[in-house]
């Protein structure tokens, strides 16, 4: 059974930029999730997948955007980059609510974004 | 608002006991968790509790739930340098898990 894996490991932009991160599931797992952790913050809620439907969102601007293909994988893209964005991204995936009621998530290692 | 308050330090002796608090804001919260994260790693479930216990023991780890205070605790017994490490307390909402901000623990020799 593979983990959670998530590409790159590291990243270098600058405002203005857009950037794509990835994530792969748990084998088995269709739901996932994305947090933002910024240095000495715990992490935040952006949104959730589920069956490549959003399904939950945190409070983050549009520009914050994903997508989740049928091999379950997701994809976090963020546009019009800022300085606040830098933090540490990290990926969780899940089973739905009822096949895992206290709802574990198994994180990725995360990307660590920097913008210049 | 839900909301998940915790202290961000605490320093411990090696093979002393670690407590680690929390407080939280949402009563209607089902789950409350406890993660691990280490230097470079993601973050790792430690513990759970559902709403309606008072306590989970699990092997050196004991939760403790005071659901009218809203308050939250972990216990590590027989402190170890391997547990150094940021412990997040989290409470479950609708779609998403809400984290504190997070506890460092640093252990003494």
């Amino acid at each position: 059974e593979t983990g959670v894996t998530q590409s790159p490991t590291h990243l270098i932009k600058t405002r203005g930029q857009q950037v794509t991160l990835r994530c792969s599931s748990q084998s088995g797992h269709n739901t996932v999730s994305w947090y933002q952790q910024a240095l000495g913050q715990g992490p935040q809620f952006i949104f959730q997948y589920y069956r490549e439907e959003e399904n939950g969102r945190g409070n983050f601007p549009p520009r914050f955007s994903g997508l989740q293909f049928p091999n379950y994988s997701s994809e976090l893209n963020v546009n019009a980059l800022e300085l606040d964005d830098s933090a540490l991204y990290l990926c969780a995936s899940s089973l739905p609510g009822l096949a895992a009621p206290y709802n574990e998530q198994f994180f990725g290692p995360g990307t660590r974004l920097t913008v210049l | 608002g839900e909301d998940v308050e915790q202290s961000l330090f605490l320093s411990v002796r090696e093979g002393d006991s670690s407590v680690i608090n929390c407080t939280y804001t949402d009563s209607s919260s089902t789950y409350l968790y406890w993660y691990k994260q280490e230097p470079g790693a993601g973050l790792q479930l430690l513990t759970y509790i559902f709403s309606n216990m008072d306590m989970k023991q699990d092997q050196r780890l004991t939760v403790l739930l005071n659901k009218k205070d809203k308050h939250l605790s972990l216990r590590i017994a027989d402190t170890q340098t391997g547990d150094s490490a940021i412990y997040f307390c989290a409470e479950k909402g609708d779609d998403k898990i809400i984290f504190g901000k997070g506890t460092r623990l640093h252990i003494l020799p």
